[in-house]
């Protein structure tokens, strides 16, 4: 079937580091792809999403880059903090507004 | 907070009765989407709504499940003779349109 995965379950880092969390996916006909963070106990909170028709968007932090031709997915988030610590999945649409596909998630760890 | 509210928050149940959920969504959303989370994996969906019709259903939503929104606003999801098999977060989003989905807080069922 088709499936959003992860390439690591955990990472584990330092505050003020950089961190990079990747997600490949096998469905080359993805339109959109978003990336959630989720804390426990919490419902997914939306981070970051991005269209097939651009490679690389920026937030407040956070910038996320699509890769079409390997199928890749990454999340850079910067000056890591103990807040963000939490589990982050991409997840992808085929077609904006239906069903969003999730894989398995990255626990980020922080330490200070 | 999102503002999309989820109730009850938690529910143990005894194998073979009934539950159901219910899910307010952002007032003016007019997509609304069910998920079903299981421990260390991402949430799989179930169904969605675009205003009060039904427009698709995971296999994974077998005949025991079912799920309505009656008036275009809130949503139900209710499960029949409950099996220990559907222990899960049940999560609900919504969404305006074909934009990102927001998710509520989910409802945790344990099922003795």
């Amino acid at each position: 079937g088709e499936s959003v995965g992860l390439h690591l379950p955990t990472l584990s880092v330092q505050e003020g580091d950089n961190s990079i969390i990747n997600c490949a996916y096998s469905n080359s006909a993805s339109d959109y792809f978003i990336w959630y963070k989720q804390e426990s106990g919490k419902g997914p909170q939306f981070i970051i999403d991005i269209r097939s028709n651009m490679d690389k968007r920026q937030g407040q932090r956070v910038t996320v880059l699509l890769n079409k031709t390997v199928k890749h997915l990454s999340l850079q988030i910067a000056a890591t903090q103990p807040g963000d610590s939490a589990v982050y999945f991409c997840a992808e649409n085929v077609q904006a507004g239906t069903a969003l596909i999730f894989g398995k998630g990255t626990t980020l760890s922080v330490s200070s | 907070d999102t503002g999309v509210s989820q109730d009850p928050r938690h529910k143990i149940t005894k194998r073979g009765q009934n539950v159901t959920f219910r899910c307010d969504p952002i007032s003016e959303h007019n997509r609304l989407y069910w998920y079903r989370q299981t421990l260390g994996q991402g949430p799989e969906f179930l169904t969605y709504f675009q205003n009060e019709a039904q427009l698709e259903k995971s296999r994974l939503l077998s005949d025991r499940f079912s799920a309505e929104r009656p008036k275009g606003s809130f949503s139900t999801l209710e499960i029949q003779r409950t099996e220990q098999g559907d222990s899960a977060m049940y999560l609900c989003a919504s969404s305006l349109h074909v934009n990102e989905q927001f998710f509520g807080p989910g409802t945790r069922l344990t099922v003795l």
